[in-house]
């Protein structure tokens, strides 16, 4: 069945440390998405990017690394330079095609400081 | 992206009765798309909307994008407990990301 899958589910870090977020997606997406929401909130893009090799921040790009080495894999690091981090994060995939295309979504991943 | 203002923020409605959550920006959008969290869950897309004027229903759905693509609004019929959740509206001025509104938060009281 295809998808995105984020892991873990939930996080926590330990102040100035850095951790990674997986996502992965089999649905042969060439576009990848970070967001982050916070309570009551909306999203906020953080970095994506539309090919292998290549990525652009997004609003709230600081604080935060990505890599796309793979088309399947988009992980996103929180650097300790990102003084709060605690958040939900979301991973998001779109298909290739003309226009507009619906965003997919991954489970996300809870992410709280200790 | 393209700055938008969804209101209201909250929503408690009594089952069965009518909810609408609306979503306005000061420029012209190109399209909008809207998606439905449910409490815990991850967002998922509901509907596109990309021309002036445009209505498009989904059984009890209904989603409309202004004459002027200024703004969009999504109401539901005769609400059930099923619809509890999250409606976001998001806006696109370019094709490679979108701008999601804050969201209204809708609560159906049996």
């Amino acid at each position: 069945d295809g998808g995105i899958t984020q892991s873990p589910k939930y996080l926590f870090r330990k102040e100035g440390q850095n951790v990674t977020l997986s996502c992965e997606q089999n649905l042969n997406h060439d576009a990848m998405y970070w967001y982050r929401q916070d309570p009551g909130q909306g999203l906020r893009l953080i970095y994506y990017s539309q090919i292998v090799n290549d990525f652009q921040k997004g609003d709230i790009a600081e604080g935060y690394s990505v890599s796309r080495e793979k088309k399947e894999s988009f992980p996103l690091t929180v650097t300790s330079a990102q003084k709060n981090p605690t958040a939900f994060y979301l991973c998001a995939s779109k298909p290739p095609g003309v226009g507009n295309q619906p965003q997919h979504f991954g489970d996300g991943t809870r992410l709280s400081i200790l | 992206g393209q700055q938008v203002m969804q209101i209201p923020q909250y929503q408690h409605v009594q089952e069965g009765e009518d909810f609408t959550t609306y979503c306005n920006s000061s420029t012209t959008l190109s399209n909008i798309q809207w998606y439905k969290q449910r409490p815990g869950g991850h967002p998922v897309f509901l509907i596109q909307l990309v021309k002036s004027g445009e209505v498009k229903k989904q059984k009890r759905l209904t989603f409309q994008f202004g004459e002027a693509k200024k703004n969009s609004s999504l109401h539901i019929t005769a609400t059930q407990t099923t619809d509890v959740g999250t409606y976001f509206c998001a806006p696109s001025g370019s094709a490679r990301q979108l701008t999601f509104g804050s969201g209204t938060q809708l609560t159906v009281l049996p």
